[in-house]
């Protein structure tokens, strides 16, 4: 089955202390990318990579840093992680973000006390 | 900048139609999404609409696309209790390297 798997779905940890959080696809998927969601401000992109070794800045990146050494996975790490990025994430995955939809993981829920 | 806009929420009755409207702003845009987030789940895609197209239509779903006002619509026919979630407008950004989303209407359906 084609999907977009997250890990962990749920976290709750303290502030400093830091996380990774994975995301895998099975697409052979170019386009990986990172958003959170947040009440009343939508979904703001964090990071993208257009392919493997290729990343770049979305709208909201201060905080956070990303990799991509492998086609099919782009981690998400909080190296030293603070109460406001307290949020619900989603990694994305698709063939060309230009002219191809974008399919989303389920969601990681993270809360840093 | 880019920008999608979305009324917050609609209520309806099963069994009626609901119809959720989105405004956007960058018209380069070669596909317009919409995605549909059920409680504690992700998001899925529900369907989408090339640019070139007025209209879609997908069994109980309908797109409507005004390039001219910017404007596009979801209509859900029949709507179901089951329809019951928040539901997301998404443009593709002038780059093409992001989604620009509205910040969604939650549909509450009664039975």
């Amino acid at each position: 089955e084609a999907q977009v798997t997250q890990n962990p779905r749920y976290l709750i940890t303290v502030t400093g202390k830091k996380l990774t959080v994975t995301c895998s696809q099975n697409m052979n998927h170019e386009y990986m990318s990172w958003y959170r969601q947040d009440p009343g401000l939508g979904l703001r992109q964090i990071y993208y990579s257009m392919n493997v070794e290729v990343t770049d800045k979305g709208d909201v990146p201060e905080g956070y840093k990303v990799s991509r050494k492998e086609k099919r996975n782009f981690p998400l790490i909080l190296e030293s992680p603070s109460p406001n990025q307290t949020s619900l994430y989603f990694c994305a995955s698709s063939l060309s973000p230009s002219n191809q939809p974008q399919h989303f993981g389920d969601g990681t829920r993270l809360s840093i006390l | 900048g880019e920008d999608v806009e979305q009324s917050l929420f609609l209520s309806v009755r099963e069994g009626d139609s609901s119809v959720i409207n989105c405004t956007y702003t960058d018209s380069s845009s070669t596909y317009l999404y919409w995605y549909k987030q059920e409680p504690g789940a992700g998001l899925q895609l529900l369907t989408y609409i090339f640019s070139n197209m007025d209209m879609k239509q997908d069994q109980r779903l309908t797109v409507l696309l005004n390039k001219k006002d910017k404007h596009l619509s979801l209509r859900i026919a029949d709507t179901q209790t089951g329809d019951s979630a928040i539901y997301f407008c998404a443009d593709q950004s002038q780059a093409g390297t992001a989604l620009i989303f509205g910040k969604g209407t939650t549909l509450s359906v009664s039975s």
